[in-house]
């Protein structure tokens, strides 16, 4: 059964605060992506990676950096947390022939 | 203008119905085209992909007209648990295949 595994379904941090949420897929996916997903707005890309070492900037990067350091894992950093960032965040990852995307069940941020 | 476009709904309507959904998209370049089912509190998962000569799956029916650029999503006899919401994405090939996400489309079946 493949899998996306992100490290925490629910998450409260202080504003300030530097938060780390991390995925893992076992599929061998050359892709992986980071999205967040609040209400009325649907998902939004923050950052995608194509190769360990490799990213690219979304559609709302501000705020945040990632790290691909290996294939399996794509780390989303909230270097200052703000409450803005009080979110829905989703992993993803998909093969280079660009097929079927899966998602890993979702972090649910909550910034006080 | 989004890069993929659907009507957030929601789609209110009795069992048993026929609702049909559509997506657009602005980039000519985009090659590969899904319909994702996200239910309350839940990741989005695939419905099914969809192909340049239509493809069925039980109820289910999606097409693809490249000349206009948008895709379909066809739900036929519509059942309680189809309630969810229905999201379209798009791969561009020239955006190092990004996945990308229209904003979904709510749908409610009722008795």
């Amino acid at each position: 059964d493949v899998k996306v595994t992100q490290s925490s379904r629910y998450l409260v941090k202080r504003t300030g605060e530097k938060v780390f949420l991390e995925c893992v897929q076992d599929m061998d996916h050359e892709n992986m992506f980071w999205y967040r997903q609040d209400p009325g707005l649907g998902l939004r890309l923050i950052y995608f990676s194509y190769d360990v070492k490799m990213k690219e900037k979304g559609d709302i990067p501000e705020g945040y950096s990632v790290s691909r350091e290996k294939k399996e894992r794509f780390s989303l950093i909230l270097e200052s947390a703000s409450t803005n960032q009080t979110s829905m965040y989703l992993c993803a990852s998909s093969s280079r022939a660009n097929t079927e995307a899966f998602f890993g069940q979702g972090t649910r941020l909550t910034v006080v | 203008r989004k890069e993929v476009e659907q009507d957030p709904g929601p789609f209110n309507v009795p069992e048993g119905a026929t609702v049909a959904f559509n997506c657009t998209y602005s980039n000519s370049a985009s090659q590969s085209f899904f319909w994702y089912r996200q239910d309350c509190r839940k990741e989005p998962k695939l419905l099914m992909s969809v192909y340049s000569s239509g493809n069925e799956d039980g109820r289910f029916t999606a097409q693809l007209n490249r000349a206009s650029q948008y895709i379909s999503l066809l739900i036929r006899d519509s059942k309680l648990s189809d309630s969810a919401t229905y999201l379209c994405v798009v791969i561009s090939y020239n955006q190092g295949g990004k996945l990308i996400f229209g904003q979904g489309t709510e749908l409610s079946v009722k008795p």
